[in-house]
């Protein structure tokens, strides 16, 4: 089975620009969360959605949205760039949300560099 | 808030030395406990995790006790290999989200 996929694994944007990055769970989980992880830090939580519904969102600002589509693929967007939101953003998928059981899959991040 | 603290890095070792990287985590509630381990270039990946007080987690050699009473999840490996070198970060789960601490860089030599 295929794991955790994002796209693009890299990408250099310009300040002011907007992105999109995109993330597809493991089949059957439903479950997909957003990280961005800054150089040198652990990942910090941004969104997570289950069910194509906003289950819970992070402290970052509005300029940060996502959605979930049917088949649970999910996409990450960023308005109005600034040289700080340079980063690894790595989508995690799981079954489920909630419950002490609850495992979270990485994908492989997408490198985002803003200049 | 809900926050996990690890010992900074870089770990420095000979091959076939023995490993301990601490962690510690504060929490409302009782919340999972996991490591990741992340290698040049990559994104995490689930080493070992524990659900409850005293459960111990394993993978690879690698092990981890949920201790409840001094609120830690320190990491340990009784003989680690180069191939062992990377980031390892040590999380909790609750409320629906991973909370990671700053990661704790691991460098074997042979």
């Amino acid at each position: 089975d295929a794991g955790v996929t994002q796209s693009p694994t890299h990408l250099i944007k310009t300040r002011g620009q907007h992105v999109t990055l995109r993330c597809s769970p493991i089949s059957g989980h439903k479950s997909v969360s957003w990280y961005q992880q800054v150089l040198g830090q652990g990942p910090q939580f941004i969104f997570q959605y289950y069910e194509k519904e906003e289950r819970g969102r992070g402290n970052f600002p509005d300029r940060f949205s996502a959605r979930q589509f049917p088949n649970y693929s999910s996409e990450l967007n960023v308005n109005a760039l600034l040289l700080g939101d340079s980063a690894l953003y790595l989508c995690a998928s799981s079954l489920r949300t909630g419950g002490k059981n609850t495992e979270a899959f990485f994908g492989q991040g997408t490198r985002l560099t803003v200049v | 808030g809900d926050s996990v603290t690890q010992m900074e890095g870089p770990v420095t070792l000979s091959e076939e030395a023995f490993l301990t990287i601490n962690c510690t985590y504060t929490a409302t509630g009782y919340p999972s406990l996991f490591w990741y381990v992340q290698y040049p270039g990559e994104g995490l990946q689930l080493l070992l995790k524990a659900t409850k007080a005293d459960d111990k987690g394993s993978n690879k050699g690698f092990e981890a006790t949920y201790r409840k009473e001094t609120t830690s999840f320190h990491l340990e490996k009784g003989s680690v290999q180069v191939s062992d070198s990377a980031v390892y970060f040590c999380a909790q789960y609750n409320t629906d989200k991973l909370i990671f601490g700053t990661g704790t860089r691991l460098q074997v030599f042979p």
